[in-house]
């Protein structure tokens, strides 16, 4: 089976840079997801990671460590726009051997002026 | 512009009346995912299609169907919903199964 941990709320202030973790169990790994999903919309991919390290993609940078199960998102200079909720998305194998992609429950983020 | 649609976004129905949610893409991607997403949690995947072929998930509901009539469309029926189906429901897309997931905006279903 495959088990997400994340932060349900995080508060930090326009300008700020704020890092999400996420900690995960999973068989198979096979890649992790972030997404960002604001209220009442779908969510839309933001990065992606398999290999360990850092994947820098303008004010979003998400980090992986493999052996220690653990991702984070960090955001810079954060805009009041970014405040939304943020998936992390584990894919592994499923019970029947394919692809599964499951996700966290998602931190809600609230940037504040 | 290519992308994932659904329809409706907000879909209003009686307890035990079916009901039809739809997806279109114009990715032509191989893959589609129906999932349900209830307030403050993590979207759960249904079912999805590798082309033709049907794969439906252990905990999913008799209650659910799917079909995809072709590359481009697929269809999420719930068969007699009860007030505990309300919920997000979102349909993504992938070229392949390993490769990232595509969203379009959800359906919104109201069971009253």
């Amino acid at each position: 089976g495959q088990n997400i941990d994340q932060p349900t709320e995080m508060t930090a202030t326009e300008g700020a840079i704020v890092q999400i973790n996420c900690t995960y169990q999973t068989s198979g790994f096979n890649g992790l997801f972030w997404y960002q999903q604001h209220a009442g919309e779908a969510p839309t991919f933001l990065s992606y990671n398999v290999l360990d390290g850092l994947e820098e993609k303008g004010r979003f940078s998400s980090f992986l460590s493999r052996s220690k199960g653990y991702s984070y998102l960090l955001l810079k200079e954060l805009q009041m726009k970014d405040s939304a909720s943020y998936l992390c998305a584990v894919r592994g194998i499923s019970g029947a051997g394919s692809y599964q992609l499951t996700f966290g429950k998602g931190t809600k983020l609230s940037v504040i002026p | 512009d290519a992308m994932v649609i659904q329809n409706p976004r907000y879909q209003v129905t009686q307890f035990g009346k079916p009901v039809t949610l739809s997806c279109s893409q114009t990715l032509n991607h191989n893959v589609m995912y129906w999932y349900q997403q209830k307030s403050s949690q993590a979207p759960k995947l249904l079912f999805h299609y590798y082309d033709k072929d049907f794969n439906n998930e252990a905990d999913t509901p008799d209650n659910f169907q799917s079909r995809r009539p072709n590359t481009s469309f697929c269809f999420l029926d719930i068969r007699s919903p009860g007030l505990g189906d309300a919920a997000m429901y979102l349909c993504a897309t992938s070229r392949e199964r390993q490769e990232t997931q595509y969203f379009g905006p959800g359906t919104r279903l109201l069971v009253l």
